[in-house]
């Protein structure tokens, strides 16, 4: 198994919709989890961190960590054209290890 | 001072040319990253550096060398390039290597293209 996993998509939401996001990692990168955001041509945004299981909410913005089952997902609440972008998943250990990301266009 | 600053934004250089890519930060991290991402493709990990000592090097061609002169700074010099080289490069820093709960702070990377 890939150290992080996730489906490159493309992901289509219609504006105003949640959007799922979700990627799953192996033992090595298991100590904690970062959601970064790419717009096409710019570098990486770090725009959520979680390490405990369970829901981290930050805005619009919501994490899930559950280590049992080793997956970790990224909702995003009244999607805006502004969210079309590539997701990161990222786990770190030693270093930060990226998924290859997911794209996402939200509809409007 | 909440930024990771990298210069130049674009560079064009030859494959018998040598340049440097400069990043610099004011954030007391003590961490310094290279990344080189290519288009559709996640970031790759090139070399880690933790308290201006190199600690990591992905097994990175020997034209790629890096530099820390001190704790805000990072070069990447470049020399001998292929035009596979050409990517965006990406410098990051972090609190500390061993504080794994932190995420790195991006640039906004050097577009690098070899000709």
């Amino acid at each position: 198994q890939k150290e992080v996993e996730q489906n490159s998509g493309p992901l289509s939401v219609p504006e105003g919709a949640i959007a799922s996001l979700n990627c799953t990692y192996s033992d090595r990168v298991s100590q904690s989890f970062f959601w970064y955001r790419q717009y096409s041509g710019k570098s990486p945004e770090l725009i959520m961190s979680i390490y405990s299981n369970g829901d981290k909410e930050d805005g619009r913005f919501t994490a899930q960590l559950n280590k049992a089952s080793q997956y970790v997902s990224l909702l995003i609440r009244d999607s805006q054209p502004s969210d079309s972008a590539t997701y990161l998943c990222a786990g770190r250990d030693d270093k930060i290890i990226f998924g290859k990301g997911t794209r996402l266009h939200i509809l409007p | 001072d909440t930024e990771v600053t990298q210069t130049p934004k674009h560079l064009v250089m030859g494959m018998t040319n040598k340049k440097s890519l400069k990043c610099e930060q004011h954030m007391g991290h003590r961490a310094m990253y290279w990344y080189k991402q290519k288009a559709k493709k996640p970031p790759e990990l090139m070399f880690v550096y933790s308290y201006e000592k190199l600690s990591i090097n992905e097994s990175v061609p020997s034209r790629f060398s890096p530099e820390c002169p001190n704790s805000s700074l990072l070069n990447l010099h470049l020399h001998a390039l292929q035009p596979e080289d050409s990517a965006l490069y990406l410098c990051a820093s972090s609190q500390e290597t061993g504080l794994v709960l932190y995420g790195y702070t991006f640039g906004s990377g050097t577009r690098l293209t070899v000709v």
